[in-house]
């Protein structure tokens, strides 16, 4: 089952400007996963932010998250016609050792030159 | 490191036949799960190998099966497919030392893009 609801689906943009996805969880969890997937190929690891922090950068990647709120938002600044992707939130439930990632049904990202 | 590794990249088979995949996972990891992506469903969990045992399974039939070998390699297999397992199915491998720990990153391969016909 799908946990993950990323917002929005689609998101067209400018090359320079700043790109926002949103994620949206349900269930308690260990960490939030944001993966990039260029058209139909395998899973490229962005970030991973951990249940206690509530912030993280990576390049000209930014995370957050509200465990409160249980939701997470990436920010991709400065973007690039190379970013056009899909981006998908991904939680990682408490288990006994387990990875089990359940996946939101990702953000299509297409960046304009 | 060489990244994950998934042979073959494409598969094309008919209905009823059986498939099996093959995944080689980042040197030193030992956890490796699969997941099923489809337009429809999106991605989903199939199973998780940790040190040749199974350690959580997703809702999926019996006809989906896995195992793992002591150098870490997986394959799962597909039997008597069906025109919904058509899908990419993606391999990943976590470093896991063994602790119990879910805070590790979960790298993935290209995937395997199963077509049934």
């Amino acid at each position: 089952s799908q946990q993950g609801e990323e917002d929005p689906q689609a998101l067209s943009i400018q090359e320079g400007e700043n790109a926002t996805m949103n994620c949206s969880y349900k269930t308690s969890i260990n960490n939030l996963q944001w993966y990039r997937q260029n058209s139909g190929r395998g899973l490229v690891h962005l970030i991973l932010i951990r249940s206690n922090e509530r912030e993280k950068h990576s390049g000209r990647l930014r995370v957050t998250l509200d465990t409160s709120k249980k939701s997470s938002s990436l920010l991709i600044t400065a973007s690039r016609a190379a970013d056009t992707a899909s981006y998908f939130c991904a939680t990682a439930n408490s288990g006994a050792g387990s990875y089990q990632l359940t996946f939101g049904k990702g953000t299509k990202l297409s960046v304009i030159p | 490191k060489a990244g994950v590794t998934q042979t073959p990249r494409y598969l094309i088979k008919t209905r009823g036949q059986q498939v099996t995949l093959s995944c080689s996972p980042i040197s030193g990891h030992r956890s490796v799960s699969w997941y099923q992506q489809t337009p429809g469903q999106g991605l989903q969990f199939l199973f998780e190998y940790f040190s040749e045992t199974q350690r959580n399974k997703g809702n999926f039939p019996g006809r989906f099966s896995g195992r793992q070998f002591s150098n870490s390699r997986s394959e799962m297999n597909v039997s008597t497919l069906e025109l919904g397992d058509s899908a990419l199915y993606l391999c990943a491998s976590t470093l896991d030392g063994g602790s119990g720990s879910t805070y590790n990153e979960q790298f993935f391969g290209p995937g395997t893009r199963l077509t049934v016909l």
